[in-house]
């Protein structure tokens, strides 16, 4: 079974600063996909950035940006220049077409964004 | 394009009573996905349908609880009778389902009161 653990429940951080959320997964697949969503207080589940396990690069949106270690079975985002827009909760997932196309996701982390 | 549509967006009824819970994903989307989303509990995954068709309902909590595609357009997701323990958000998500295009797309949720 694939599993995603979220192991920071909470965190904040000064608006303009970075902060790092963190993310682990164990699988035994080799190809996969990881995603951040974000979930604002408005509930909405929103898309923030995916990556590819085969790329080595690690992907990059704006201010969002991942450090993929595939050895070490981690998936880190990190938010630079924080907005007070960010503040949300932000979920990890896992997906593998080997096991059906269904998310896996972990706990969560609440951010918030300190003015 | 409209995005994921639910209805309703909240629901309030008593303990006994029949729910049903509405979906449109986005067109073109081939596969769909209902979440239910709780403090305790996390983001759940209840149920999901590729090509209409039910792929893995294992997260269905038990009998009272039936999902139904009958389009590609149309899902529902009932709860009879529902309980108090039922109140959560449920969350619709559709997603192309191809192997280049396979992040899930969420609709704004549906807010379940059972009193």
């Amino acid at each position: 079974a694939q599993t995603v653990t979220q192991s920071q429940p909470e965190m904040s951080v000064q608006e303009a600063e970075t902060v790092t959320l963190s993310c682990t997964y164990d699988t035994s697949e080799s190809n996969y996909y990881l995603f951040w969503y974000k979930q604002p207080p408005s509930r909405q589940m929103i898309l923030v950035i995916r990556q590819e396990a085969y790329k080595q690069q690690n992907a990059t949106e704006n201010r969002f940006s991942v450090n993929f270690q595939k050895a070490a079975k981690s998936f880190s985002l990190k938010i630079s220049d924080s907005q007070l827009g960010d503040t949300a909760m932000y979920f990890c997932a896992f997906m593998s077409w080997n096991t059906g196309n269904q998310f896996y996701f972990g706990t969560g982390t609440s951010l918030t964004v300190i003015p | 394009d409209a995005g994921v549509i639910q209805s309703p967006r909240h629901e309030v009824t008593e303990m006994g009573q029949e729910v049903t819970l509405r979906c449109k994903p986005i067109s073109g989307h081939n596969s769909l996905f209902w979440y239910r989303q709780t403090m305790m509990r996390g983001l759940e995954l209840l149920i999901y349908f590729n090509n209409n068709v039910p792929i893995d309902d294992s997260g269905m909590p038990e009998d009272r609880f039936s999902a139904k595609m009958p389009n590609a357009s149309f899902s529902t997701l009932k709860i009879q009778p529902s309980e108090p323990r039922d109140s959560a958000v449920y969350f619709c998500a559709s997603a192309p389902g191809t192997q280049s295009s396979y992040e899930q797309y969420f609709g704004p949720g549906t807010r379940l009161t059972v009193t």
